[in-house]
């Protein structure tokens, strides 16, 4: 399977506790975008990368959260100290550039229920 | 107000129907996707337009720049075609100007056999 791929698929954790997921997009894509999508609505930007620099982070992304990218393939998104109001599917996607051919291709999701 | 409105935003039609869902923006904009997302989260971008229409199998996608508009048709619908219809915009003006995506709430569509 050459799509983009999101581990773990689901996370269940308490209140307080930090929490990392890993986005691996599809190979050769140089941007790699982070949205979060609560019950009932469309999915929100959190973040995004080219190659391995960080361009964009939405208000939504408080101090609490961190992405990274290190070596422009793979990211990882890390809530800490998270609050139930965390709870919600994170979605990754990836694109290459340039322009015109920058459809996005999601990966599965991670749902996360936040006790 | 949100920037990218939907309607309607649940459909029900029967086996064979022709399907309109609409999109409006309140942005300038570079692009338009249009999405479908199916029960346990999985995306799939179907169109991306700027201008014009596009065609791909039964599903049809015109832009209206100019009103700021985006219809996604689907002609002789299928029970498969049951899934969340999403509205996305790529912004040409601050917040979303680099790329990311401004999303609609989606349509949910149910196509009964």
């Amino acid at each position: 399977d050459t799509g983009v791929s999101q581990d773990p698929r689901h996370k269940i954790t308490k209140r307080g506790q930090n929490v990392t997921f890993r986005c691996d997009p599809i190979s050769e894509h140089n941007r790699l975008y982070w949205y979060r999508q609560t019950l009932g609505q469309g999915p929100e930007f959190l973040t995004y990368f080219q190659n391995e620099a960080q361009l964009e982070k939405s208000r939504l992304l408080s101090d609490r959260f961190s992405a990274e990218r290190p070596k422009g393939s793979f990211s990882t998104l890390e809530i800490q100290r998270t609050e139930q109001g965390d709870s919600a599917m994170y979605l990754c996607a990836s694109s290459l550039l340039p322009e015109g051919t920058d459809t996005q291709y999601f990966g599965p999701g991670t749902r996360l229920t936040v006790l | 107000k949100n920037e990218v409105e939907q309607s309607p935003q649940n459909l029900t039609a029967q086996e064979g129907e022709f399907i309109t869902i609409n999109c409006s923006y309140s942005v300038g904009i570079s692009a338009l996707h249009w999405l479908q997302q199916h029960p346990g989260g999985g995306i799939v971008s179907l169109f991306m337009l700027s201008s014009g229409k596009k065609k791909h199998g039964r599903l049809i996608a015109t832009i209206n720049i100019q009103e700021k508009h985006s219809s996604l048709h689907i002609t002789a619908s299928h029970p498969r075609d049951s899934a969340v219809y999403i509205c996305a915009v790529r912004s040409s003006e601050g917040v979303g100007s680099q790329g990311n995506l401004i999303f609609g709430k989606g349509t949910k569509l149910s196509v009964k056999p």
